[in-house]
Parts: structure tokens; sequence; C-alpha cells
């Protein structure tokens, strides 16, 4: 199977301006979270879809959305940058199921934020 | 808030040596610990996981201890070898609402392992 993939890889953007990251997740998952990782705050949840629907959603201001499509893929939405968004952008996928499933991280998105 | 502390920040160990990484949460409502192993420009991956029924899991050289008591747990890597140096991540989560989980994750070590 193939793993998770995110694109683009890196990134480069300027204050003010917005983002859309892409994360496929293996295929049969249908549990898509993303976190973000930066070296002051370590990894921390953004949120998660499952079947098109925000399930769970971390403590991130409302500049960070996302959505998750029919084919489970999902992408991530950043408006309005900041100096502090830059960061590497992660995805995981599960297989959603009930109880506890492991998370398969994908290499993630590195975004600079000018 | 952080809910998840890790310790040691970083780490060096000789080859064959024994790698401990240690871990505290303050959320009673925690009752899955991943710890995550993360190479440079690749995402975590699952090392190994434990539920707080047990006290011990161990899958190869990988051992984690939980002390639901204390409300810490480790990671021991025996025999440790270099192509074992990477970051380390505990984690913890609980189940929400809804279904699902979120990942709590530690601030992570870095562990060296030299020849």
């Amino acid at each position: 199977k193939a793993g998770v993939t995110q694109t683009p890889r890196y990134l480069i953007k300027t204050r003010g301006q917005q983002v859309t990251l892409s994360c496929s997740p293996i295929s049969g998952h249908r549990s898509v979270s993303w976190y973000q990782q930066t070296p002051g705050q370590g990894l921390q949840f953004l949120f998660e879809y499952f079947s098109e629907t925000q399930r769970n959603k971390g403590n991130f201001p409302g500049r960070f959305s996302g959505r998750q499509f029919s084919n489970s893929r999902s992408e991530m939405n950043v408006s309005t940058l900041e100096l502090g968004d830059s960061a590497l952008y992660l995805c995981a996928s599960s297989p959603g199921l009930a109880g506890y499933n492991e998370q398969f991280f994908g290499p993630g998105t590195r975004l600079t934020v000018l | 808030q952080q809910q998840v502390k890790q310790s040691p920040q970083s780490l060096i160990v000789q080859k064959g040596g024994i790698s401990i990484i240690n871990c505290a949460y303050e959320n009673t409502a925690f009752d899955y610990f991943p710890w995550y192993q993360q190479f440079p420009g690749k995402g975590p991956a699952l090392l190994i996981a434990i539920r707080p029924d047990v006290s011990e899991k161990k899958e190869g050289r990988f051992t984690i201890s939980f002390n639901k008591s204390a409300k810490q747990f480790s990671l021991h890597i025996m025999d440790s070898q270099p192509g074992d140096s990477a970051t380390y991540f505990c984690a913890a989560s609980s189940r929400v609402t809804g279904g699902g989980n979120k990942l709590t994750f530690g601030t992570g070590t870095q562990l060296k392992v030299e020849l």
C-alpha cells in the first residue's frame, strides 16, 4: 500500500497570503488528522476529519481550516498568514474504526512565511 | 498548558547501551500512550503503544513501562544501535466525544547513539 502523501513538500509564502495544503491518506483510511510541528511548540493537533466531517478540533484560531472530500483526501487552509505559522504541517491517516487506531504520518509540508 | 512532559530533551548513549526516555502526564482521562520515532525529513512513525491496564509492554528491543498511580510512562531501548538515532516523542490520547482520537505529544527527545 502506498503511504500518506502530502503536497507540496515545501512552500514559501509572505505574510497576509493564504495557503492550501493537501493530504492523500492511505487507501481505505477514512480519518485524516492534521498536526503542526514547530521547534518551540512541538507537535500540536489541529483537527481531524472523518467521512467528510470535522470530528475533533485543537486550539488553533479560525484562520486554520480544513475539509475532507468523498475520497478521504483532505486539504488544510491557512488564511492571513503570520510569521508564526512557519512550521512543518503533518497529516496522519487512520482507518477511523472504533477504538484507537494507529495513525500513519506523511512526510509533511514545510511552510515558510516571510 | 503542557499536558505531557518529556525528558530528557537530548540523550547520548553508547552503542549497546540502554536508552531511557521519560514522560509524565496530567490528564487522568488519557488512556492510550504511544511512542513515535521521527527521522529527519520524515513524519513520525509509531514505535510501540500501551494502554493503562498493563504496566509493561515489550516489542523487540523496545519496552514501555507504565505507572498509572504516578501518571508516568517511559520508553526503554535495549542494545541501542546507531540506527536508533532519531527524535522520540511520547504521546497520549483519550476517547473523545463522537469517536476518534487526538494525540497530545511530549516535546521530544533527540537520541544519538555513538559507536
